[in-house]
C-alpha cells in the first residue's frame, strides 16, 4: 500500500494562507490524492482530491508536484474553525479503501 | 439529507456484554464503511459494504460482526471485546467504491466505545 508521510503540527496565523505538504513517493500511477480534515469531536469530512492536476474548490486548493511524489493542500485565508489534522491520503486499488496518514495538526491562532 | 447518523453517542460494555452500533444514512449511498479510531492515531478501515455485500473485511476479530441490512443502515454487532477494543467507531458512506472512479466518503460523528 502506498503511504503518505506528513509533519506532525503545523501552526499559522489567522487570515493567512497555509500551505500543508505530504510526501508520497510509492504513489502509482492510478492512486487519486485525497486531502480529508478532522475537526475534534467530528467524523473526517472530504477537503479535496487529485490526480495530476492542480485543482481548487471552495474550501481549498491542491497543488501536485509533476512527478506526483508529493503535494500540497493550500488554505487560502485560515480561519480558526480550519484548526484540524489533515490527513492526506492516497486511495488504495481497491475499491473504497483510504489509507489514512498520520496527519497534520494545525493551529491556527487569532 | 448531506447526513450519516451514529448511535449511540457514547458505549460503556463490559467484556461479556453483547451490544450493537447504529449507523444510518438517507442519501442513497451504495457504499458503507466501518472504521475504528484509537486516540490521537488515524482512523483504520475494519469493513466495507458494497451493494449490501461485505466487500473488504480488513481481518478484524469475529467478536465484530458487521451486518448490512439494507442500503440505508449498517450494523455493527460487538460481543465478548476486550478493554484495547476501547476507542472511537466511525460510520462512513459514498455514493459507490467503483474501481477507477472516486466517491467521497462522508462520516458519521462517531460511538466512543469503552469496554471495562
Amino acid at each position: 500500500d502506498a503511504k503518505t508521510t506528513q509533519p506532525n503540527s503545523m501552526e499559522s496565523n489567522e487570515e493567512e494562507p497555509v500551505h500543508l505538504p505530504c510526501n508520497h513517493s510509492t504513489i502509482s500511477g492510478t492512486d487519486y490524492i485525497h486531502w480529508y480534515r478532522q475537526l475534534p469531536s467530528q467524523g473526517p469530512e472530504y477537503v479535496i482530491h487529485g490526480l495530476t492536476s492542480n485543482v481548487n474548490n471552495r474550501m481549498a486548493s491542491l497543488a501536485i508536484a509533476e512527478d506526483r511524489k508529493s503535494s500540497t493542500l493550500i488554505l487560502h485565508r485560515a480561519t480558526l474553525r480550519d484548526a484540524a489534522v489533515y490527513y492526506c491520503i492516497l486511495r488504495d486499488s481497491r475499491p473504497g479503501k483510504l489509507i489514512f496518514g498520520q496527519g497534520t495538526t494545525l493551529q491556527v491562532k487569532p | 439529507d448531506t447526513e450519516v447518523t451514529q448511535t449511540p453517542k457514547h458505549l460503556v460494555m463490559g467484556m461479556t456484554n453483547k451490544k450493537s452500533l447504529k449507523c444510518e444514512q438517507h442519501m442513497g449511498h451504495r457504499a458503507m464503511y466501518w472504521y475504528k479510531q484509537k486516540a490521537k492515531k488515524p482512523p483504520e478501515l475494519m469493513f466495507v459494504y458494497s451493494y449490501e455485500k461485505l466487500s473488504i473485511n480488513e481481518s478484524v476479530p469475529s467478536r465484530f460482526s458487521p451486518e448490512c441490512p439494507n442500503s440505508s443502515l449498517l450494523n455493527l454487532h460487538l460481543h465478548a471485546l476486550q478493554p484495547e477494543d476501547s476507542a472511537l467507531y466511525l460510520c462512513a458512506s459514498s455514493q459507490g467504491p467503483a474501481v477507477g472512479s472516486y466517491n467521497e466518503q462522508f462520516f458519521g460523528p462517531g460511538t466512543r466505545l469503552t469496554v471495562l
